[in-house]
C-alpha cells in the first residue's frame, strides 16, 4: 500500500493563481483531512470528509475548497492565491471514529 | 477537544529514556490521549493512544494519571532519529480531526 500520497511536493504560485492539491489514498479510509502548517506552529484543519460527496469546513477554510467524488480521491482546490496561504498542506485519512491518522508527506506552496 | 499543555523543548541523551509529560485538566470523561510525532516536516506519525489505562506498543508507552489530568509518553531507549516535534492531543469522538498545538521539540544528544 502506497498509503497517503500528496501531488505535488513543491509548487510555486504567483498571487492570483489558482491550483489544485492532489491527495488520494488506497487504504480505504473513510475520514479525509486537508491541513496546513505554518512555520513553528501546529497543523490547522482547513476541510474533511466522512465519505464521498460530503465534505465539511474546519477551523480555517477561507480560500480553499474541496471534494470528495471518490473514497480514494480528496482534492484542496486553492483560488486566487494569496501570500498568506504560504504553507506546508498535508492531506490525512482515518477510519471511523479514530483519532489514528495516516499522514502523506505534504505539499509545500510558496505564493509570490 | 480539551486542551493540552506541553513543554516547549527538551533534550534527552541517547539510550536513555525520554519522558514527555502533557497537561490535560479539562479532560472529560469519553476523551482519549493521542500522541503524535512529527520528524523534521514530515507527515505527523500517530505513535500512541489511551483512555485511562497504560498502553504500551512498539514504540512507547503511555502513562495517564489516575485523575488523568495528566499524561507522559516514554520512549524507553531514545535514539537520534526520535528528535522530533511530539504532540499531545486530546479527543472525543466525533469526525472533526485531531487540534494540534506546538508540541514539544525533543532533541537527543549523543
Amino acid at each position: 500500500n502506497a498509503g497517503v500520497t500528496q501531488t505535488p511536493k513543491f509548487r510555486i504560485l504567483k498571487i492570483g493563481q489558482s491550483m489544485t492539491l492532489q491527495c488520494t489514498q488506497d487504504m480505504n479510509h473513510n475520514y479525509m483531512y486537508w491541513y496546513r502548517q505554518d512555520p513553528g506552529m501546529g497543523l490547522k484543519l482547513i476541510y474533511y470528509s466522512v465519505g464521498a460527496g460530503i465534505t465539511d469546513k474546519g477551523e480555517v477554510p477561507n480560500g480553499y475548497n474541496v471534494s470528495r467524488s471518490t473514497t480514494e480521491d480528496f482534492p484542496l482546490r486553492l483560488e486566487l492565491a494569496a501570500p498568506s496561504q504560504t504553507s506546508v498542506y498535508f492531506c490525512a485519512g482515518g477510519g471511523r471514529n479514530t483519532g489514528e491518522l495516516f499522514f502523506g508527506e505534504g505539499s509545500r506552496l510558496t505564493v509570490l | 477537544d480539551a486542551k493540552t499543555t506541553q513543554p516547549p523543548s527538551m533534550d534527552c541523551a541517547e539510550g536513555r529514556a525520554a519522558n514527555l509529560p502533557c497537561n490535560h485538566s479539562t479532560i472529560s470523561g469519553n476523551e482519549y490521549v493521542y500522541w503524535y510525532r512529527q520528524i523534521h516536516s514530515q507527515g505527523p506519525q500517530y505513535i500512541i493512544h489511551g483512555l485511562k489505562n497504560n498502553e504500551t506498543n512498539e514504540m512507547a508507552s503511555l502513562i495517564i494519571t489516575e485523575d488523568r489530568k495528566s499524561s507522559t509518553l516514554i520512549l524507553p531507549h531514545a535514539t537520534l532519529r526520535d528528535t522530533a516535534v511530539y504532540y499531545c492531543i486530546v479527543r472525543g469522538g466525533g469526525a472533526d480531526g485531531l487540534t494540534f498545538g506546538k508540541g514539544t521539540h525533543l532533541i537527543i544528544q549523543p
